[in-house]
């Protein structure tokens, strides 16, 4: 499979307990995003990369959020002290710089339920 | 203010038959334009985009509109299938230099009918 990985699918953590996700992109793109979708709604940017570099972060990702992208390849995504308004799918996607409005392609996302 | 949205949350057809999909969007400085698809416990599925240097834009089975001057954006599905069912996204980038800060809407769940 070539396409975008997130492990894991899914996450049930208790309130105030802190989580890390791992994306992997596709091999080859050097832009990797996070994005996050609740219940019915559409993903909403939270943050990017360009190799290892977070170019932007969105005001949704309070300081309990941390990404990282140590080496340019995959990514990581904290969340510290969890709250129940955390729950969410958090999708990981990734494009190709050089090639203008290079499309996204998300990978199927961390469900995370914070009880 | 800026925002994109859909004018229907759902919409049924017969397979077979086409759909279309429509979306408004608000900021007209907007230069490019993505449909996603998004079946259930899956990430959004690039569908066709679109730049705003073109009004039409064709794929596979689908045709992508844009209207600038009342911003509006549309999807045509021919020849709907059961795999068509979903949940459909259109989504603007609001990022610069090629970064893909999207802003979606809510979403168009499409249902097709045996």
């Amino acid at each position: 499979d070539t396409g975008v990985s997130q492990d894991p699918r899914h996450k049930i953590t208790k309130r105030g307990q802190n989580v890390t996700f791992r994306c992997d992109p596709i091999s080859e793109h050097n832009r990797l995003y996070w994005y996050r979708q609740t219940l019915g709604q559409g993903p909403e940017f939270l943050t990017y990369f360009q190799n290892e570099a977070q170019l932007e972060k969105s005001r949704l990702l309070s300081d309990r959020f941390s990404a990282e992208r140590p080496k340019g390849s995959f990514s990581t995504l904290e969340i510290q002290r969890t709250e129940q308004g955390d729950s969410a799918m958090y999708l990981c996607a990734s494009s190709l710089t050089g090639t203008a409005n290079s499309p996204l392609h998300f990978g199927n996302g961390t469900r995370l339920t914070v009880t | 203010g800026e925002s994109v949205g859909l004018h229907l949350p759902t919409l049924s057809v017969q397979e077979g038959d086409n759909s279309i999909i429509n979306c408004a969007y608000s900021n007209s400085a907007s230069d490019y334009f993505i449909w996603y698809k998004q079946e259930s416990g899956k990430g959004p599925q690039f569908i066709i985009d679109i730049r705003s240097n073109m009004d039409k834009r064709q794929g596979q089975r689908v045709t992508v509109l844009l209207n600038k001057t009342v911003k509006h954006l549309s999807l045509q599905i021919a020849a709907t299938q059961p795999g068509d069912s979903a949940v459909y996204f259109c989504a603007e980038n609001m990022g610069q230099e090629g970064a893909q800060k999207l802003v979606f809407g809510q979403g168009t769940r499409l249902t097709i009918n045996p």
